[in-house]
């Protein structure tokens, strides 16, 4: 079974800044995906950014952009001129690219807080 | 717009009681799934399904069943609720493999406190 693991339970930033989130994962598959969610105090959860696994180039969307580093197991999100609306918790998230393995497998989460 | 809701937002209940938590969602996707949510433990899988008349237990699943009669609903049931089901529940769908976007969409959440 896959495993997703977040090291950073709470990770501070002041407004403006760059801040970088861990995950990495344990996995003995060649093929997936790879994701960040955003759930904010509203408790929607929101996808962030996605990153399919055979693709070397790193997914970006506005200020989001990842580190994926296949052989490392590692996905790490940057978010660039941090502000206040990015305040809440960072799921990182997998799931396989098989037939039937559809489901995704959540790490703990990463609880931002941007000081104004 | 195609939407996931979940029914109630909220619901408190008694010990021993059987609950049902409604999902629906508009997308036509076929696989949907069960979510609970717990402070230190993320998102666990309790049940999903990948189609009519298919289920599958996940992670958490005892105490809880699902249903799929249609593409639409899942609903959840806890058949007997017990305090350690005191959670935050969410359900998603997904289209599966191969046929397009990969990502889950999901509800607003429904809060369950079982006193």
């Amino acid at each position: 079974a896959q495993t997703v693991t977040q090291s950073q339970p709470e990770m501070s930033v002041q407004e403006a800044e760059t801040v970088t989130l861990s995950c990495t994962y344990d996995t003995s598959e060649s093929d997936y995906y790879l994701f960040w969610y955003k759930q904010p105090p509203s408790r929607q959860m929101i996808l962030v950014i996605r990153q399919e696994a055979y693709k070397q180039q790193n997914a970006t969307e506005n200020r989001f952009s990842v580190n994926f580093q296949k052989a490392a197991k590692s996905f790490s999100l940057k978010i660039s001129d941090s502000q206040l609306g990015d305040a809440a918790m960072y799921f990182c998230a997998y799931r396989s690219a098989g037939v039937g393995a559809d489901g995704l497998t959540f790490g703990k989460g990463t609880h931002l807080i941007i000081q104004p | 717009d195609a939407e996931i809701t979940q029914s109630p937002r909220h619901k408190i209940t008694e010990t021993g009681r059987q609950v049902t938590l409604a999902c629906h969602q508009t997308w036509n996707h076929n696989n949907m799934f069960w979510y609970r949510q717990d402070l230190g433990h993320g998102l666990r899988l309790i049940h999903y399904s990948y189609g009519v008349q298919d289920t599958n237990k996940g992670e958490v699943s005892d105490g809880y069943s699902v249903s799929r009669s249609n593409t639409e609903d899942l609903p959840l049931t806890l058949e007997s609720a017990a305090s350690s089901q005191t959670s935050v529940y969410f359900c998603a769908s997904s289209p599966r493999t191969g046929q397009g976007r990969v990502e889950a969409f999901f509800g607003q959440g429904t809060r369950l406190t079982v006193v």
